[in-house]
């Protein structure tokens, strides 16, 4: 398994700022994942955090509004940017344990809601 | 593309009874795992458990089991002996084998509620 930590939990914003999420893993792992919950609803994939290259973004999501870093194996950061009350959700990193029992697990969420 | 369809929005079960949530995916790939996670109210996503779609066993951990019948694309969880802090949402989530996207593709999630 993976244990993973997210900074901050929650967080509360204005509308117009910028918030950095970071995710932090007990250990190596090539597949990071961002992902996104809105109230009420299931997760979608933000994008891949890919180490050394940046990261590949799924369709309406653009590197400008949710920039990431991961500059190595166990550590990444999502920043949320110029951010709107459309923006309030909990945010996940994810990561996916390599070998023979191949599984995804999840950090503890990050709670944000934008005023 | 992939999809993953839960069709129970919301379920409630006795505490002690045996309760089974469904999960139907579609897919054209032939090497992928399946699994069930829960989310209680702390909103922490934790793996229930895990399927390896090249193995015909059903998977088990301790009072949940899955139905797994890879030619109806069917992933069932049967949750035994239902206690209160099983109340949460479940999701049933699909994933590649291998390669280069590991991402996760999620249903839209099961609410389930045991009763005292």
């Amino acid at each position: 398994s993976a244990v993973i930590s997210q900074k901050p939990s929650r967080d509360i914003c204005q509308r117009g700022t910028s918030l950095t999420i970071q995710c932090q893993v007990d250990s190596q792992v090539t597949m990071m994942f961002w992902y996104r919950q809105q109230p009420g609803q299931s997760l979608t994939l933000i994008a891949t955090a890919n180490q050394g290259s940046e990261a590949t973004y799924e369709s309406g999501f653009v590197i400008d509004k949710f920039p990431i870093s991961r500059p190595n194996l166990t550590f990444s950061t999502l920043t949320v940017s110029n951010m709107s009350p459309e923006d309030s959700s909990i945010y996940l990193c994810s990561v996916v344990t390599s070998g023979r029992r191949e599984t995804q697990y999840f950090g503890p969420g990050t709670r944000l809601l934008v005023l | 593309a992939q999809t993953v369809t839960q069709s129970q929005p919301e379920m409630s079960v006795q505490e002690a009874e045996t309760v089974t949530l469904s999960c139907t995916y579609d897919t054209s790939e032939n090497n992928y795992y399946l699994f069930w996670y829960k989310q209680p109210p702390s909103r922490q996503m934790i793996l229930v458990i895990r399927q390896e779609a090249y193995k015909q066993q059903n998977a088990t951990e301790n009072r949940f089991s899955v139905n797994f019948q890879k030619a109806a694309k069917s992933f069932s969880l049967k949750i035994s002996d239902s206690q209160l802090g099983d109340t949460a949402m479940y999701f049933c989530a699909f994933m590649k084998r291998g390669g280069s996207q590991g991402n996760l593709i999620f249903g839209k999630g099961t609410k389930l509620s045991v009763k005292p």
